[in-house]
């Protein structure tokens, strides 16, 4: 009964692939985020999805396309994977977008590129 | 680029001592919440912070937001091997027309037993 759960929890892969991150919360939250956490361990926002629409798109090369098929639903696709995108990529959820709501973050995903 | 400063950037004290980590935005903020990570694990949220001037507590952990809702702090009285981890402080701030949580670097705590 995981609240926010990504999958897969490892992702090892050579550079130039391309790879998708799910994330599935239950806890009926209608927004959804993407983070990228460095090896400094600073946490950067990517996407926002509120009810499946994009609400934050930060400065993101055009290699990562979030999808939100349901609002219990965010996936993360990345092409062309570079060296650069080796970092731990985090989901999570909130109840509003713009509501004092704590976020839920899920367990991680640690993509390491070789 | 970074709009929420956070400081110390590492912190090493030994078991019993207190712990300070201090949050410092250049535009004021709607709110300010507090998270902690565990060494492998994912934030996990501590406290929001709304009014001006606030002061909450949880057990040994007091956090305050600035008069001017521009800072916050994070106050750990004797710290346990338990508090090891990295905390992080977000503001949310409005930008472009949409809310936005701007996380912190973050402090990471170590506690010597």
């Amino acid at each position: 009964d995981t609240a926010v759960s990504q999958t897969p929890k490892y992702l090892v892969t050579q550079m130039g692939n391309d790879k998708s991150i799910k994330c599935e919360q239950n806890l009926g939250h209608d927004t959804m985020y993407w983070y990228k956490q460095d090896s400094k361990k600073f946490l950067k926002i990517m996407f926002s999805y509120n009810n499946k629409e994009l609400i934050i798109n930060e400065t993101v090369p055009n290699r990562f396309s979030p999808k939100s098929p349901d609002k219990a639903h965010l996936n993360l696709h990345i092409n062309s994977l570079e060296l650069g995108d080796s970092a731990v990529y985090f989901c999570a959820s909130s109840q509003g977008a713009g509501d004092n709501q704590p976020q839920h973050f899920g367990d991680g995903t640690r993509l390491s590129i070789l | 680029g970074q709009q929420v400063m956070q400081i110390p950037q590492y912190q090493h004290v030994q078991e019993g001592e207190d712990f300070t980590t201090y949050c410092n935005s250049s535009t004021t903020l709607s709110n300010i919440q507090w998270y902690k990570q565990r060494p492998g694990g994912h934030p996990v949220f501590l406290i929001q912070l709304v009014k001006s001037g606030e002061v909450k507590k949880q057990k040994r952990l007091t956090f305050q937001f600035g008069e001017a809702k521009k800072n916050s702090s994070l106050h750990i009285t004797a710290t346990q091997t338990t508090d090891v981890g990295t905390y992080f402080c977000a503001g949310r701030r409005t930008q472009g027309g949409s809310e936005k949580l701007v996380f912190g670097k973050g402090t990471k705590l170590t506690v010597n037993p």
